[in-house]
C-alpha cells in the first residue's frame, strides 16, 4: 500500500517555464512534508519542506503547495533551469516518527534549453 | 564540514553471503537513518540509530540489521544475502535530540549492492 504517490513518473519543461510536480498521500497522520533532488550516482538532496500547519513555503525559485483537505502537495520551479533537470522525491513524516520518511516513487523532470 | 561518507562505493557479492556497509555522519549529527533503493520499490525506510540505540524500524526481514557507535558512526548488516536484496543502500544523519523531529535529513551518496 503506497501512502505517497508521485503519479507521474516524468515531466518536460521548456527551460524558463513553470514546473509543477505533484504528489499525493494518504496516511492522515503525516504532519511534515519534504522534497528531496537527486541526480544519478548521488544521494538525495534536500529541497524545501511544509509543516502541516502551513499551505504554503517558499524559497527563492521553489514553492511547496501543501491542501491536507486532498491530501495533496505540490513542488513549483520557477523559472525552471536545465540544471534543474533530477529525479524529485516528495517524502512524509508524522510525529513521533523520528527520521522515518516514506518517499514517493520520484518524478524525472527534464528542463530542455 | 565533511558529508555523510558511505564506504564502499559498490560491492559485488554472491547470494548467501552477508554484507557489512559503512557510514560516517555529518560531525555533530547525531541521528543515523538508512533507506533501501530499488526500482521497483523506490526508497524505503530501513531503520534509525539515535544515540547508539535503533528508535525506528521499517518493514525488512530479520536478516537486516544495524548499529551506532558512541562515534554516532554506523553499519549495517545483511546476511544470507538474496538476489532481491540488490539495491542502492543510503544512509543519512541529521542533528535530531530528543523530542526534535521534522529535521531535514543529509544523504549521502550510498553503496550499490549487487548481489548475484
Amino acid at each position: 500500500d503506497q501512502q505517497v504517490k508521485q503519479n507521474s513518473p516524468s515531466l518536460s519543461v521548456q527551460e524558463g517555464r513553470i514546473s509543477i510536480l505533484n504528489c499525493d498521500y494518504t496516511n492522515s497522520m503525516f504532519d511534515y512534508f519534504l522534497w528531496y533532488k537527486k541526480y544519478p550516482a548521488e544521494g538525495p538532496t534536500f529541497l524545501i519542506s511544509i509543516s502541516s500547519i502551513k499551505d504554503k513555503n517558499e524559497d527563492g525559485r521553489f514553492t511547496v503547495f501543501l491542501n491536507k483537505s486532498a491530501k495533496h502537495l505540490s513542488l513549483h520551479i520557477v523559472p525552471s533551469q536545465p540544471g534543474d533537470s533530477a529525479v524529485y522525491f516528495c517524502a512524509a513524516s508524522y510525529n513521533n516518527a523520528g527520521n522515518m520518511l516514506t518517499f514517493g516513487g520520484g518524478t524525472r523532470l527534464m528542463v530542455k534549453p | 564540514k565533511a558529508g555523510v561518507t558511505q564506504t564502499p562505493r559498490y560491492l559485488i557479492k554472491t547470494r548467501g553471503q552477508q554484507v557489512t556497509l559503512s557510514c560516517s555522519p555529518i560531525s555533530g549529527h547525531r541521528s543515523v537513518s538508512w533507506y533501501q533503493q530499488t526500482p521497483g520499490q523506490g526508497l524505503q525506510f530501513l531503520f534509525e540509530y539515535f544515540s547508539e540505540t535503533q528508535r525506528n524500524k521499517g518493514n525488512f526481514p530479520g536478516r537486516f540489521s544495524g548499529r551506532q557507535f558512541s562515534n554516532s558512526r554506523s553499519e549495517m548488516n545483511v546476511s544470507t544475502l538474496e538476489l532481491g536484496d540488490s539495491a542502492l543502500y543510503l544512509c543519512a544523519s541529521s542533528l535530531n535530540g530528543p523530542g526534535q523531529t521534522n529535521e531535514k535529513l543529509f544523504f549521502g551518496s550510498g553503496t550499490q549492492l549487487s548481489v548475484l
